[in-house]
């Protein structure tokens, strides 16, 4: 079975541009999380995606906006980007929403966004 | 405010000898933890979790203890291989919910 598959691996935006960032979810997984971790810090929950809607929301302002797929992929998109993006963004994938505590979530391996 | 932390950055130890990683957290409602190892340009790895109802669970080399008095888990990796050197993070998720809460990782280097 293919696992999460996260592109591009690495990219460089100028800031106020716009940004999208591509996930495939492993097989068989409904649940599509996004996650953000900057330097030095654990990763920080940005929203959730189940069956294509939106299953909950951390604290990213709402410039930082998403999809689902019927496929069960996602995007990531970040507007008007600023020097703060800068950070690498995980993927996380589950087999159903109410079972990531005994299963765990299956990340890929992220992109590195960098924002001069 | 930091629901779960883990307190050392970096931990050094030798081969064949136990490696413990420890976390904090401050949530009571959390019922499930987990732990997720982290190579570098890799994506972080599902090691182990265990219920809040548990205080102990084990796989291989790996074993998680949770003392839900104290609102502190721990790892312990017996015995530690150079191969176990990573940055290893604490998490927590409420299982009616879909968020991880991590910690802030804690870097360990097992020695030869």
């Amino acid at each position: 079975e293919t696992g999460v598959t996260q592109s591009p691996t690495h990219l460089i935006k100028t800031r106020g541009q716009q940004v999208t960032l591509r996930c495939s979810s492993q097989s068989g997984h409904n649940t599509v999380s996004w996650y953000q971790q900057a330097l030095g810090q654990g990763p920080q929950f940005i929203f959730q995606y189940y069956r294509e809607e939106e299953n909950g929301r951390g604290n990213f302002p709402p410039r930082f906006s998403g999809l689902q797929f019927p496929n069960y992929s996602s995007e990531l998109n970040v507007n008007a980007l600023e020097l703060d993006d800068s950070a690498l963004y995980l993927c996380a994938s589950s087999p159903d929403r109410h079972r990531g505590g005994s299963y765990g979530y299956t990340f890929g391996s992220g992109t590195r966004l960098t924002v001069v | 405010d930091q629901q779960v932390k883990q307190n050392s950055p970096s931990l050094s130890v030798q081969e064949g000898r136990i490696s413990i990683l420890n976390c904090d957290y401050t949530n009571s409602m959390f019922d499930y933890f987990l732990w997720y190892k982290k190579y570098p340009a890799e994506g972080p790895t599902f090691l182990i979790s265990i219920s809040s109802i548990k205080d102990k669970n084990e796989d291989g080399r790996f074993t998680v203890f949770l003392n839900k008095s104290a609102k502190h888990l721990s790892l312990h990796i017996v015995p530690s291989q150079p191969g176990d050197s990573a940055v290893y993070f604490c998490a927590a998720i409420l299982n009616a919910g879909n968020m991880l809460t991590f910690g802030g990782g804690t870097r360990l280097m097992v020695k030869p």
